[in-house]
């Protein structure tokens, strides 16, 4: 099956710097891309997505990249604020696949 | 529309015992999957329920064990509990349960076992 890592577990940045995460996953059959975002005691809320026909999103503040070739993805968040703060969870959907497989995600702080 | 909600929201419970965890989709979604989240494991894949059949389950012992009744809402068992169920146990729904669906969770049941 899917297999997803997920780095770093922890990152600490001062507000309005860039924060960067990454993943990696194995099956080169994954097609599609989820983050999701989850704010201490609320529930995991997509934030953005992408497809394997394409190689960047972007969303405001957050873009999401894609290296198919070397099969990594990662988020970034641009001019960062404490509202940022939370735990950030990628995944990987093979296609076909209902479920995805989540990396075990990356408590992102922003001091200000 | 109500998001997806569960219940009970806290549970307490020993080690022997069985609990029973409940999940109610957002109306017109059919496709109900459960997972564990523990902290530094992530999201932990349970089963996925659609039109009442698992279409999908993970890797977790017998003792975890579900079903969807035909209004799409969900229940989660697990019995003969052991000290590291505890965890927080979230729901998630989608439409159809199309590959690649954006996927609506709970706010999660905590489970503690003592």
């Amino acid at each position: 099956g899917e297999n997803v890592e997920q780095h770093p577990s922890t990152l600490s940045v001062q507000e309005g710097d860039s924060a960067v995460i990454k993943c990696t996953y194995s099956d080169s059959a994954s097609n599609y891309f989820p983050w999701y975002k989850q704010e201490l005691g609320k529930r995991p809320q997509l934030i953005i997505d992408i497809r394997s026909n394409v190689g960047e999103k972007k969303d405001q503040r957050i873009a999401v990249t894609l290296n198919k070739t070397a099969k990594h993805f990662s988020l970034h968040i641009t001019e960062t604020q404490p509202e940022d703060s939370a735990v950030y969870f990628c995944a990987a959907t093979i296609g076909g696949s209902y479920i995805p497989t989540f990396g075990r995600g990356t408590s992102l702080i922003v001091h200000p | 529309k109500a998001g997806v909600t569960q219940t009970p929201r806290y549970l307490i419970k020993t080690r022997g015992q069985q609990v029973t965890l409940s999940c109610s989709p957002i109306s017109g979604h059919r496709s109900v999957s459960w997972y564990q989240q523990t902290p530094g494991q992530g999201l932990q894949f349970l089963f996925e329920y659609f039109s009442e059949t698992q279409r999908n389950k993970g890797n977790f012992p017998g003792r975890f064990s579900g079903r969807q009744f035909s209004n799409s809402r969900s229940e989660m068992n697990v019995s003969t509990l052991e000290l590291g169920d505890s965890a927080l146990y979230l729901c998630a729904s989608s439409t159809s349960g199309t590959p690649q669906e954006k996927l609506f969770f709970g706010s999660g049941t905590q489970l503690s076992v003592l």
